[in-house]
């Protein structure tokens, strides 16, 4: 299967953990990667790659995988990381596939 | 820091051809996958596609009838047809830069461009 799945929505206290999670056969393959949306924006990365952040990214975020499950984590959820995150990976043709989005609300 | 921009018509006609290019500055097309991906208004991320900077293409297969991408190193730019369009894919368009780890399990898109929307209507 090609598709990753991940829960439309997800809530966080202001300061609190959240764990937003991606499953799919491919992911006991390959890696998942994190993307961050903000509205009317382009897509950031913000994780992939066994916890790898690209500059400016904040070390809040990690990321981790077992069997057919990718998560990211927000370690102490801050106000501006209130987003929409996708999961991505490819499946077994190389071709690459998202998941449906999480959107992220900070309470 | 490379960027990326796309270009093309943001109003395309039912049952045409849309065109987009992405030029690349800051950085080598090489050893690089140039993909393009969309988001429909209100919708998640679709995966259109991507060139190798050699030419190898890979597509989604609920497109691959109707898209072909180009590039073309030697102007840093790389391109998007899609063809018989209808107001499904309207859309904003993103190009990325997509790059790999050397054990292969690995795939990531680490720039993007801003995106461009292109309408599709009569």
């Amino acid at each position: 299967s090609s598709e990753l799945t991940q829960d439309p929505a997800v809530s966080v206290a202001l300061g609190q953990t959240v764990t937003i999670t991606c499953q799919g056969e491919s992911l006991r393959s390959y890696h998942a990667t994190w993307f961050q949306q903000k509205p009317g924006r382009a897509p950031i990365l913000v994780i992939y790659y066994n916890n790898i952040r690209p500059s400016g990214v904040p070390d809040r975020f990690s990321d981790s995988r077992s069997g057919n499950t990718a998560s990211l984590t927000i370690s102490g959820a801050q106000a501006e990381d209130e987003a929409d995150y996708y999961c991505y990976s490819r499946d077994s043709s190389q071709r690459g596939v998202f998941g449906g989005g999480t959107k992220l609300t900070v309470l | 820091q490379v960027q990326l921009q796309e270009s093309g018509p943001g109003l395309v006609k039912p049952s045409e051809t849309l065109s987009l290019s992405c030029s690349v500055s800051g950085g080598s097309m090489t050893n690089y996958f140039w993909s393009w991906i969309r988001q429909p208004p209100g919708k998640g991320l679709e995966w259109i596609g991507y060139i190798f900077y050699t030419g190898a293409t890979n597509y989604n297969s609920s497109l691959k009838s109707r898209v072909a991408m180009s590039v073309d190193t030697s102007k840093d730019q790389f391109s998007l047809k899609l063809t018989s369009v209808t107001a499904a894919d309207t859309a904003v368009y993103y190009c990325a830069r997509g790059a790999f780890c050397s054990g292969g399990d690995c795939y990531w898109l680490d720039s993007w461009g801003q995106g461009t929307l292109v309408t599709v209507s009569s």
